[in-house]
């Protein structure tokens, strides 16, 4: 299982946003994280924890192993409030799980 | 640069069946963990399964096991989802994704495809 926490996120634009994901089995860095707009693709934005996927604006930061995650947006623009999951990879069964998901909406 | 597109919506009705495309283009997926994730109206995305079309090995979530296939045709660079007896709860976004060479982690997404089970 991942939790994600908080469910929902308001923030003004400008702020800082703190986005966490809890594991319940220790996955060293294996965790990535996305960004979900409505009717368009998920956006894959950090691997392996911390790694940012191409063309993703340093702003965006993942950190933690184990079974702690964290994603954070240094200053929120107005293209990034949306949907974020966390999802992780099982070694076996092989298997994919995502989180419940952090909606990050305009205060 | 790999894209993945899907087939167009669909509305169908309930224990019949449904079947989605993902034709992939800029690049074979043969060899890549394809999966199908979904995300119900007010859910999140949910895994479903996954093939590696070269070899034809699959796995599938248990919620899903017998009532998906998920299968692939190598000389269309082409995987296909298709979810049998649909019921209204199946109602969905239905997605492609195209893993990364560690298998972890999902690079490339197709658009989508609405699924609408409605009698």
């Amino acid at each position: 299982v991942l939790t994600q926490s908080p469910a929902t996120l308001s923030l003004s634009p400008g702020e800082r946003a703190t986005l966490s994901c809890r594991s319940s089995q220790s996955i060293a860095t294996n965790l990535a994280w996305y960004q979900h707009k409505p009717g368009q693709a998920p956006r894959l934005l950090i691997y392996d924890a911390s790694k940012r996927a191409t063309g993703i604006p340093a702003r965006f930061s993942g950190s933690g192993s184990g079974t702690d995650f964290t994603l954070t947006i240094s200053s929120l623009e107005a293209d990034d409030f949306a949907l974020y999951y966390c999802q992780r990879r099982d070694n076996w069964p092989p298997m994919y799980t995502f989180g419940l998901g952090t909606r990050l909406e305009i205060k | 640069q790999i894209q993945l597109l899907q087939s167009g919506a669909e509305v169908t009705k309930p224990g019949s069946s449904v079947k989605v495309s993902c034709k992939a283009s800029g690049g074979s997926i043969s060899t890549y963990v394809i999966i199908w994730v979904r995300q119900a109206p007010g859910q999140g995305l949910e895994w479903m399964g996954g093939i590696i079309p070269m070899l034809g090995t699959t796995n599938y979530a248990q919620k899903f096991q017998g009532r998906v296939k998920i299968s692939a045709d190598k000389s269309t660079n082409t995987v296909y989802m298709e979810l049998s007896s649909p019921q209204s709860e199946d109602t969905a976004l239905y997605y492609c994704a195209k893993a990364s060479e560690t298998e972890v982690y999902f690079d490339h997404w197709g658009q989508g495809t609405l699924v609408t089970v409605s009698s």
